[in-house]
């Protein structure tokens, strides 16, 4: 699965827009990207995931670059319980793939 | 709100002691993972099952780790005898797994201290 870069940590004021950015300059045309984040003391959670349109959901958006190379995870109106580590991870669409490889994340801290 | 359960959730323990963590999966998925957080390594894989059978455990030192799946409401990960390296947060993750883009859910995690 290709690597991805992020940035160790970012902060961002409350009621802004996040941006957290993510690398993966190797993606191969079948590698979709996905992100996770996790809160202090909890389980990795679900955010949201894309292949090459940029995708919306209730939690965030994704946007991903016309060449795959790059992509944006925005949390639009950021709040306090958006405090946590967000990790961007590229998966691939086949059976027997089903490892989940974290690298080390963005901690992205909200403040008030 | 289905969802991951864990326990215990917080365990201190002795070094040479055994451990045992359970984990009960969301009622109908078919794959239950089994991960390890430290600082210095980040989450990494320990093992999954796919209906209760042993896919992978590459990821699992395999002098004193097991893994099985009983039955299909119960996930359990063994460490014996217990070494003050194993301390860590232990994940348990399940999900309905078809292709490698199907969603895992978290449990809360055990966090593991051995003396």
């Amino acid at each position: 699965d290709a690597k991805t870069t992020q940035p160790p940590s970012m902060d961002c004021a409350e009621g802004r827009a996040a941006n957290l950015p993510c690398n993966h300059s190797t993606i191969s045309g079948n590698e979709y990207v996905y992100w996770y984040r996790q809160i202090h003391s909890q389980g990795p959670q679900y955010i949201i995931h894309g292949l090459k349109n940029n995708e919306t959901n209730e939690m965030a958006s994704l946007i991903i670059t016309e060449d795959r190379k790059s992509s944006t995870l925005i949390l639009p109106h950021a709040t306090l319980r958006d405090t946590a580590v967000y990790y961007c991870i590229v998966r691939v669409d086949r059976q027997g793939a089903q490892k989940l490889v974290f690298g080390q994340g963005t901690r992205l801290t909200i403040n008030p | 709100d289905a969802r991951v359960t864990q326990t215990p959730r917080h365990k201190v323990t002795e070094m040479g002691q055994e451990v045992t963590m359970r984990c009960q999966p969301i009622l109908g998925h078919n794959t239950v993972f089994w991960y390890r957080q430290t600082m210095m390594q980040g989450l990494e894989l320990l093992a999954y099952f796919r209906n209760r059978a042993p896919l992978d455990d590459s990821g699992m030192p395999k002098d004193r780790f097991s893994a099985e799946m009983p039955d299909a409401t119960l996930a359990t990960l063994k460490i014996q005898p217990s070494e003050p390296r194993d301390s860590a947060v232990y994940f348990c993750a399940s999900g309905q797994i078809v292709t490698g883009l199907d969603t895992q859910y978290f449990g809360p995690g055990t966090r593991l201290t051995v003396l």
